[in-house]
C-alpha cells in the first residue's frame, strides 16, 4: 500500500522569502502521479502542481516548483516570493494509475507580513 | 467553465437520521471521487466511479454509507443511521479520464450528527 509522509505540522516563512515543504512516499509501484494541492481556511482544495513518476523535468508553475528525487522517494514543494494569500494548508498526495489519491497529514504554512 | 459543485455546503443532522450528499462534477468528466476529511486531517479515499460505474468502493467505512452515479454524472453519497463519528468534512472531486488525471475538487459538505 502507498503511503505519503509530510513531517512539518506548521511552518512559518516571511512575506517575499521562498519556503519549502518536505514530503516523502512509498509505493512499489514504477508508475505513480504526485500533487500537491492547497487548502485554505475557506476549506476548498486547490490543485497547485503535478509531477509524474517517469518525468525527467522537475515540474513549475508559476511561483511552485517541485524538487522531485525519485531515488530518495522524496517531492518537495518549493514557494517562491511567498504571498499572504498563500497562508493555507498543503497537501502532498499520490495516486496510482489514476485512480483514487493518498493524502499526506499536511503542513500549516503562515505567511508573515 | 463550472467547476464541481456539492450539497448542501453544511448539514446538521440527529445521530439516527439519513443523509443524502450530492455532487455535480465537472462537465464532461468521467471519474468521481469522493473523500472523508476529518479535522485537521488529509482527506481519506471513500469511493470512486468511472461513468455510472462503481468501481471501487473500498474505502467506505461501513455498509451504512452508500454512493451512486446512475447516469453517470450527478453523483449522490448516502449516509444511512448516522453516527456521531460520521461528523467529517465529505469532498468530492472530478477528472477528465485518462493515465495522468488531476482531480478538482468540490468545497465539500460539512456534515455534522448531533
Amino acid at each position: 500500500a502507498q503511503k505519503i509522509t509530510q513531517t512539518q505540522p506548521g511552518m512559518f516563512v516571511q512575506e517575499k522569502e521562498a519556503v519549502t515543504l518536505d514530503c516523502t512516499y512509498d509505493t512499489s509501484d514504477q508508475s505513480y502521479g504526485l500533487f500537491w494541492y492547497k487548502q485554505p481556511s475557506s476549506g476548498e482544495m486547490i490543485f497547485l502542481i503535478y509531477q509524474g513518476s517517469y518525468d525527467e523535468q522537475n515540474a513549475t508553475e508559476g511561483r511552485y516548483s517541485l524538487n522531485f528525487q525519485k531515488a530518495r522517494k522524496s517531492t518537495n514543494l518549493v514557494i517562491s516570493a511567498s504571498q499572504l494569500g498563500d497562508s493555507a494548508m498543503y497537501f502532498c498526495a499520490m495516486s496510482l494509475s489514476a485512480r483514487q489519491l493518498t493524502f499526506g497529514s499536511g503542513t500549516q504554512l503562515t505567511v508573515l507580513p | 467553465g463550472a467547476g464541481v459543485s456539492q450539497s448542501p455546503r453544511y448539514k446538521v443532522a440527529k445521530r439516527g437520521q439519513d443523509v443524502a450528499l450530492r455532487c455535480d462534477p465537472i462537465s464532461g468528466h468521467v471519474s468521481l471521487f469522493w473523500y472523508q476529511q476529518a479535522l485537521g486531517q488529509g482527506p481519506e479515499f471513500l469511493t470512486y466511479f468511472q461513468n455510472e460505474a462503481q468501481l471501487d468502493k473500498s474505502g467506505l467505512p461501513s455498509d451504512r454509507f452508500f454512493a451512486e452515479r446512475p447516469e453517470g454524472s450527478v453523483s449522490t453519497l448516502k449516509i444511512q443511521r448516522t453516527q456521531q463519528e460520521d461528523s467529517a468534512v465529505y469532498l468530492c472531486a472530478s477528472s477528465p479520464g485518462g493515465t495522468t488525471d488531476t482531480q478538482y475538487f468540490g468545497p465539500g459538505t460539512r456534515l455534522t450528527v448531533l
